[in-house]
């Protein structure tokens, strides 16, 4: 156990509609990074939060957006869904300090969304 | 970042030591290696790091040869529920973040 928690373990929706992950990182850690892990694509890095702040974007579509919140826990909303947005999207937490340094990722379980 | 290339698959016999190779010829000084496994769908989870120096933990070993070119990931005695795809990943920091970039990994089956 990573100490990482994602909600919903599983999410099945249909083309068209929206829907919210939900992180929350382990205690204590200021970094929050959103990865999505597809069939053909392996694991691809979306975003990084650090104490509310975003810090890093990679590949991530404009209808998929991301935050994090005072709390620190950190939700990405994906929107005008597509097939090929099925994936397992993985969150991961790190101390993070003032983002000079690289510091270890723990991984979530995951959420695993499928789009009908 | 350093790009790394590792074997696309690797065999290992039940109770022996599983060798994992890493090649990372353009690391650059201040660059670590990160080793990360996944066990069929689950999250990725943190193995071991280092910069230089050998390291050792409750799970594995990593050895960095001198010229930082490659490394290995020793698990000693090897059991089936280590069977999973290992990432090796070498990142320093910059100022595009602290974000992971993964590869393919390779996947490691452990046979009874």
């Amino acid at each position: 156990d990573s100490g990482v928690t994602q909600t919903p373990k599983h999410l099945i929706t249909a083309t068209g509609q929206r829907v919210t992950l939900r992180c929350s990182p382990r205690s204590g850690d200021l970094s929050v990074y959103w990865y999505q892990q597809s069939l053909d694509q392996g694991l691809q890095f979306l975003i990084h939060y650090y104490n509310g702040e975003e810090r890093a974007k990679g590949n991530i579509l404009e209808r998929f957006s991301a935050q994090q919140f005072p709390d620190l826990h950190s939700e990405l909303n994906l929107s005008s869904l597509e097939l090929g947005d099925s994936a397992l999207y993985f969150c991961a937490s790190s101390v993070g300090t003032s983002g000079r340094y690289v510091d270890t990722q723990y991984f979530g379980p995951g959420t695993r969304l499928t789009v009908l | 970042d350093a790009k790394t290339t590792q074997p696309p698959s690797m065999d290992c016999a039940e109770g022996r030591a599983a060798n994992l190779p890493c090649n990372h010829s353009t690391i650059s000084g201040n660059e670590y290696v990160y080793w990360y496994r996944q066990i069929h769908s689950q999250g990725p989870q943190y193995i071991i790091h280092g910069l230089k120096n050998n390291e050792t933990n409750e799970m594995a070993s990593l050895i960095i040869t001198e010229d930082r070119k490659s490394s290995t990931l020793i698990l000693p005695h090897a059991t089936l529920r280590d069977t999973a795809v290992y990432y090796c990943i070498v990142r320093g920091h910059d100022n595009t973040g602290n974000q992971f970039y993964f590869g393919t990994g390779t996947s490691l089956t452990v046979i009874p």
